[in-house]
C-alpha cells in the first residue's frame, strides 16, 4: 500500500521559507508517477502548487512558480517542498500526493498524505 | 477564480440519488477527476477518467459528461457521503491541476 507522509514546522515567519518534506513508503519514487504539493486553506479549497518527476523534471502553478521549488531525494524515497518568502496567505494545510502522468487522459491524484497545518505568523 | 465551477452546496435526501456538477471549457475537451473530502481529513478519489472507479468505491459513485459539464453521480446517497467534493480537470493551456472551489454535500 502506497503511504505518503509529510512532516516539517508547523510555524513559519513571514519572510521566511516554508519547508516540508514527504517520505514515500510502499512505491519507489524511482518506478515513475509523479508526486506534486497541494495546498488548501482553512476553510477554502484545494490549490496545486507544484509536481515532480523522479528524473528531477518539475512543473510548478505559474501563480507560486517565483517562490517555489520542488526537490527529489530519490535514495531516501522522498521528495521536498519549499515556498519562499511567505505571509499569512500561505497558511493552510500541506498535501503530498502522487499522480499519473502528465499527459494521461484519466490523470488523477491517487494516494494523498494526511496533510500538515502550516501557519504563517510572527 | 478557477476554471472550474462548482455548486458550493447541494443536499440530498437519504437513499435518493444527487448529481454534483462542475463546469468548464476544458471539460469538452479533458475528462475531469472527483475527489471526496471529510472534515479533517485527506481529499480521496472517487472518479477519474470517463468513468473509473478506483478499489474500494463503493459502486453508488459514477461519473459522466456532457459538453462542458462533468457529472458525478450518487445514486441512494448514504449518510457516510456527506462531505466537501472537488472535481479536477485542466486548465486553458491542458495543464492537469486545476481545481474546481468544491460543492459541500448535505445528507438529510
Amino acid at each position: 500500500q502506497v503511504q505518503l507522509q509529510e512532516s516539517g514546522p508547523g510555524l513559519v515567519k513571514p519572510s521566511e521559507t516554508l519547508s516540508l518534506t514527504c517520505a514515500v513508503s510502499g512505491y519507489s519514487i524511482s518506478s515513475g508517477y509523479y508526486w506534486g504539493w497541494i495546498r488548501q486553506p482553512p476553510g477554502k479549497g484545494l490549490e496545486w502548487i507544484g509536481s515532480i518527476y523522479h528524473s528531477g523534471s518539475t512543473y510548478y502553478n505559474p501563480s507560486l512558480k517565483s517562490r517555489v521549488t520542488i526537490s527529489v531525494d530519490t535514495s531516501k524515497n522522498q521528495f521536498s517542498l519549499k515556498l519562499s518568502s511567505v505571509t499569512a496567505a500561505d497558511t493552510a494545510v500541506y498535501y503530498c500526493a502522487r499522480h499519473s502522468d502528465y499527459y494521461d487522459s484519466n490523470f488523477n491524484f491517487d494516494y494523498w498524505g494526511q496533510g500538515t497545518l502550516v501557519t504563517v505568523s510572527s | 477564480s478557477s476554471e472550474l465551477t462548482q455548486d458550493p452546496a447541494v443536499s440530498v435526501a437519504l437513499g435518493q440519488t444527487v448529481r454534483i456538477t462542475c463546469q468548464g471549457d476544458s471539460l469538452r475537451s479533458y475528462y475531469a477527476s472527483w475527489y471526496q473530502q471529510k472534515p479533517g481529513q485527506a481529499p480521496v478519489l472517487v472518479i477519474y477518467g470517463k468513468n473509473n472507479r478506483p478499489s474500494g468505491i463503493p459502486d453508488r459513485f459514477s461519473g459522466s459528461s456532457s459538453g462542458n459539464t462533468a457529472s458525478l453521480t450518487i445514486t441512494g446517497a448514504q449518510a457516510e457521503d456527506e462531505a466537501d467534493y472537488y472535481c479536477n480537470s485542466r486548465d486553458s493551456s491542458g495543464n492537469p491541476w486545476v481545481f474546481g472551489g468544491g460543492t459541500k454535500l448535505t445528507v438529510l
